[in-house]
């Protein structure tokens, strides 16, 4: 079965220092890896795609990597600031996949203190 | 544009009740999912359709049915309740499938806790 791990399951930085995220996918043969962040109570909202060709991809403090060889992405965020707290979830698609359908990781919940 | 938006926020039932949600977009969308997303587990797909008058089944569709009489509208139906289906449902739509860097649009969310 097609899976997504990712870890940690949640991190407590303090405000302006950099972390990194990571995900593990089992997901073949593979399409697109996505990023999404999801503030409480709210539905998840699209941060970056990549393509199995892509090894990197930035939106602003946000910059995901991507190995399709070791099956792992990471989405770093720089400079970190308060309304960066949310979970991050990270999405694999198959491809071929009938009703672009997805496989959701559990996601990775970030906290950012002053 | 409003997006995807999602009836009712929140809402308690009773084991044995039935309730619909009801899910809208105005992006003009072909595809629309419904997903549940419990705690410490990756969002799950319950239905989706690929256009008006289909459906197809998800992950885990047993306990819900879905219609989609009209484009913009998806509806998720729970004939009888359980309480293994509390949860948070979370619509979404997209244009089409086949395109590499398709994006799925999530609505806000429906909390749901059954009794």
């Amino acid at each position: 079965k097609n899976q997504v791990e990712q870890s940690p399951q949640s991190l407590i930085i303090l405000e302006g220092k950099n972390c990194t995220l990571q995900c593990n996918y089992t997901v073949s043969p593979f399409s697109n890896l996505r990023w999404y962040k999801q503030d409480t109570g709210r539905g998840p909202v699209s941060l970056t795609i990549m393509t199995f060709s892509e090894n990197t991809k930035s939106n602003g403090r946000y910059t995901a990597t991507l190995d399709a060889d070791t099956k792992q992405s990471s989405l770093h965020i720089t400079a970190s600031q308060l309304s960066d707290s949310a979970s991050y979830i990270c999405v694999v698609r198959e491809v071929f996949n009938a009703g672009n359908m997805l496989t959701f990781g559990g996601g990775t919940r970030l906290m950012v203190k002053p | 544009n409003a997006g995807v938006t999602q009836t009712p926020k929140f809402r308690v039932l009773k084991t044995g009740q039935s309730m619909t949600l009801l899910c809208a977009q105005d992006m003009n969308h072909e595809y629309m999912y419904w997903y549940r997303q419990d705690p410490g587990m990756g969002l799950r797909l319950i239905h989706y359709s690929v256009g008006e008058g289909t459906t197809a089944k998800g992950e885990v569709p047993d306990g819900y049915n879905v219609s989609r009489l009209k484009k913009q509208n998806f509806l998720l139906g729970l004939e009888s309740a359980a309480p293994s289906q509390t949860s948070v449902y979370f619509c979404a739509s997209s244009y089409r499938t086949g395109a590499v860097r398709e994006t799925q649009y999530f609505g806000p969310g429906t909390r749901l806790l059954v009794l």
